[in-house]
């Protein structure tokens, strides 16, 4: 079974510096997709980036980017510059590759991030 | 931007009772889903849902809870006897399937607190 792992339960950054939030996965699939979710205090889950497992290229958006190791399945949240408004839970998420049209998305347990001015 | 809906926002129940939480999935999106988020802990998936009928549930799902789409907008969970445990933040998503679009389109709704007393 997919599990995801964030070991980090809390972190805090000064504000406009720069942080790494920390995720590894375990899958036995060769294609999938990885995700971060931010989830501030409305408790909405908003997409903040993903990644293509067949991709080399890390995905960025804006402040956000990843760096993933498909070997090493580790897949890491850089947030640069980091603002006020970043401080949120942060989930790393997993889901089944390109052939499933349809499947569930697998969460980590999450990072608190809080942000300091 | 195309959002998923989901009412009530927050809903109070006394142990025992049933609840219905809805979800109005995005108009082209096929495949949907129920999640739940128990204060504090991590996104499970609880249910997935296409053409009518139940693709996957997890072990949460027992014979307790149900899923309907009764008039091709809407799209419930309904938890017959609720108990304390159910006390939780239950998030509902969709998706358009469409795995040769890079965009997924798997979208969440803002979410339904369930208190049960």
């Amino acid at each position: 079974a997919q599990t995801v792992t964030q070991s980090q339960p809390e972190m805090s950054v000064q504000e406009a510096e720069t942080v790494t939030l920390s995720c590894t996965y375990d899958t036995s699939e060769s294609d999938y997709y990885l995700f971060w979710y931010k989830q501030p205090p409305s408790r909405q889950m908003i997409l903040v980036i993903r990644q293509e497992a067949y991709k080399q290229q890390n995905a960025t958006e804006n402040r956000f980017s990843v760096n993933f190791q498909k070997a090493a399945k580790s897949f890491s949240l850089k947030i640069s510059d980091s603002q006020l408004g970043d401080a949120a839970m942060y989930f790393c998420a997993y889901r089944r590759g390109r052939t499933e049209r349809d499947d569930k998305i697998i969460f980590g347990k999450g990072t608190r991030l809080h942000i300091l001015p | 931007e195309p959002e998923v809906t989901q009412t009530p926002s927050h809903q109070v129940t006394q142990m025992g009772q049933e609840v219905i939480l809805r979800c109005v999935p995005i108009s082209n999106h096929l495949y949907f889903y129920w999640y739940r988020q128990i204060l504090g802990q991590k996104v499970e998936f609880l249910v997935s849902f296409y053409n009518n009928e139940i693709s996957e549930k997890s072990e949460i799902f027992d014979d307790q809870f149900s899923v309907e789409r009764p008039d091709g907008s809407n799209f419930t969970l309904k938890i017959r006897s609720t108990k304390l445990e159910d006390s939780a933040m239950y998030f509902c998503a969709s998706s358009d399937g469409d795995t040769e679009d890079h965009n997924y389109g798997y979208t969440f709704g803002s979410g339904t607190r369930l208190t049960v007393v």
